[in-house]
């Protein structure tokens, strides 16, 4: 099956830094990959996503990129804030809507 | 606004007790899920529903059952409560793309 390996799991940035979160993938079949993110007490919630015939999207201060040769897409946030603070999953979906398998978690802190 | 209610947030149980959690959705999608949420583990599929009374095993189902009786109610079962099952759980859904899940605001269960 599906393997998402995700780094780093904690990331600390200073207010106004870039952060970037990588993930990796094993199944060459997989073909969308979402983002979510997860604030203290509550459930996931998505952020972005790509699909695998795209290789970069971009929304307001948050892209997200694909490669698929390398089995591997990451997470950028630019112009980081406090709000910002938060854990983020990776993810990535092969097969039906079933198959979705999430990263380990980064837990990132934007300190003011 | 999609709505997934997971009525209990937060259990204490003992061990070898029956728990039920309950998750209701407003949003008349066909596919529920449960998850299981742990620290450097992401989160791990523990079952599925297409449909009323239909299910699917996930990637962890061992220790768990769920029950749909009802297209906007998907129950997770603990017949036999383990300490190894203290988690946060989350139900989660998905309209016939598969593409965005929504999650609920999770459960956290502590087995004692």
């Amino acid at each position: 099956g599906e393997n998402v390996e995700q780094h780093p799991s904690t990331l600390s940035v200073q207010e106004g830094d870039s952060a970037v979160i990588k993930c990796t993938y094993s199944d060459s079949a997989s073909n969308y990959f979402p983002w979510y993110k997860q604030e203290l007490g509550k459930g996931p919630q998505l952020i972005i996503d790509i699909r695998s015939n795209v290789g970069e999207k971009k929304d307001q201060r948050i892209a997200v990129t694909l490669n698929k040769t390398a089995k591997h897409f990451s997470l950028h946030i630019t112009e980081t804030q406090p709000e910002d603070s938060a854990v983020y999953f990776c993810a990535a979906r092969s097969g039906g809507y079933q198959k979705v398998t999430f990263g380990t978690g980064t837990k990132l802190q934007v300190i003011p | 606004d999609v709505k997934v209610t997971q009525s209990s947030r937060y259990l204490v149980k003992r061990t070898g007790e029956k728990v039920f959690l309950e998750c209701v959705q407003d949003m008349d999608h066909e596919n529920m899920f449960w998850y299981r949420q742990d620290p450097g583990l992401g989160l791990r599929l523990i079952y599925f529903s297409y449909d009323v009374k239909m299910k699917e095993k996930g990637d962890i189902p061992e220790g768990y059952s769920v029950s749909r009786e009802k297209k906007e109610r998907f129950s997770l079962i603990l017949e036999s409560a383990s300490t190894n099952q203290t988690s946060m759980y989350l139900c989660a859904i998905t309209g016939i793309s598969g593409n965005t899940i929504y999650f609920g605001e999770g459960s956290w269960l502590t087995v004692v």
